[in-house]
């Protein structure tokens, strides 16, 4: 495996489900993201953990739970969601933070979350 | 703050024909850019960033890139499209410790 893997990479859930989103960089990167992303929207940044600690929390509903336990995996757990919560959910990663000096950000190919 | 605008959201041109996806940023000092791109089901690819230096690079897949810091521009180009770069194109800014996406232009190409 390489690069930034995403599982599932589709998912139906009703209202009341628990379920959770699994991101694993095989890069060796130091920093991981989640980005929401909807149609006609910009990308916006969810979460963002460099060496498993988080260092932002874009003002994400609770609703939405992340977990870095190691630096090579990212989760993201969804409870009591929202139709509004469907989108496709980006998992990313760069060397270091910020990503600005590094120069890039590798994503994965998504979760496309679909909340009924 | 950061942002930034990508004016056309959705682009059509003859494969062969010449390619130019407008970006304007804002940012208060010497921006990092950055151009994505997103063919469908997949995550986002670097084209080419822009740090200093040059202000034409050059990107994968035959794409380059000019900054222009009079226009707070950065806009993308190619000189002959391909069907296979029919795709959405992200601009983004980096700085303030983090990355701002534009919201993408989707790009047809038509035989």
């Amino acid at each position: 495996e390489t690069g930034v893997t995403q599982t599932p990479r589709h998912l139906v859930m009703g209202m009341t489900n628990k379920k959770s989103l699994k991101c694993e960089q095989h890069l060796g990167h130091n920093a991981m993201y989640w980005y929401k992303q909807s149609a006609k929207k910009p990308l916006e940044l969810m979460f963002v953990y460099s060496l498993e600690e988080r260092v932002e929390n874009n003002s994400v509903p609770s609703r939405f739970s992340p977990e870095c336990p190691n630096s090579s995996h990212l989760f993201l757990h969804l409870h009591t969601l929202q139709p509004e919560d469907s989108a496709l959910y980006l998992c990313a990663s760069s060397q270091d933070l910020p990503a600005t000096n590094t120069g890039e950000l590798f994503f994965g190919e998504g979760s496309r979350l679909t909340v009924l | 703050a950061q942002s930034v605008t990508q004016p056309d959201i959705h682009i059509t041109v003859s494969e062969g024909a010449s390619l130019e996806l407008r970006c304007n940023y804002s940012y208060g000092a010497t921006p990092y850019l950055f151009w994505y791109v997103q063919s469908p089901g997949q995550g986002l690819q670097l084209l080419l960033k822009y740090f200093s230096g040059d202000t034409l690079v050059q990107g994968i897949k035959g794409f380059e890139a000019e900054f222009k810091r009079s226009q707070s521009s950065f806009n993308l180009r190619k000189p002959s499209v391909h069907w296979s770069d029919a795709a959405e194109y992200f601009c983004a800014v980096g700085g303030y410790q983090k990355v701002t996406f534009g919201i993408g232009t989707k790009l047809q190409v038509i035989p």
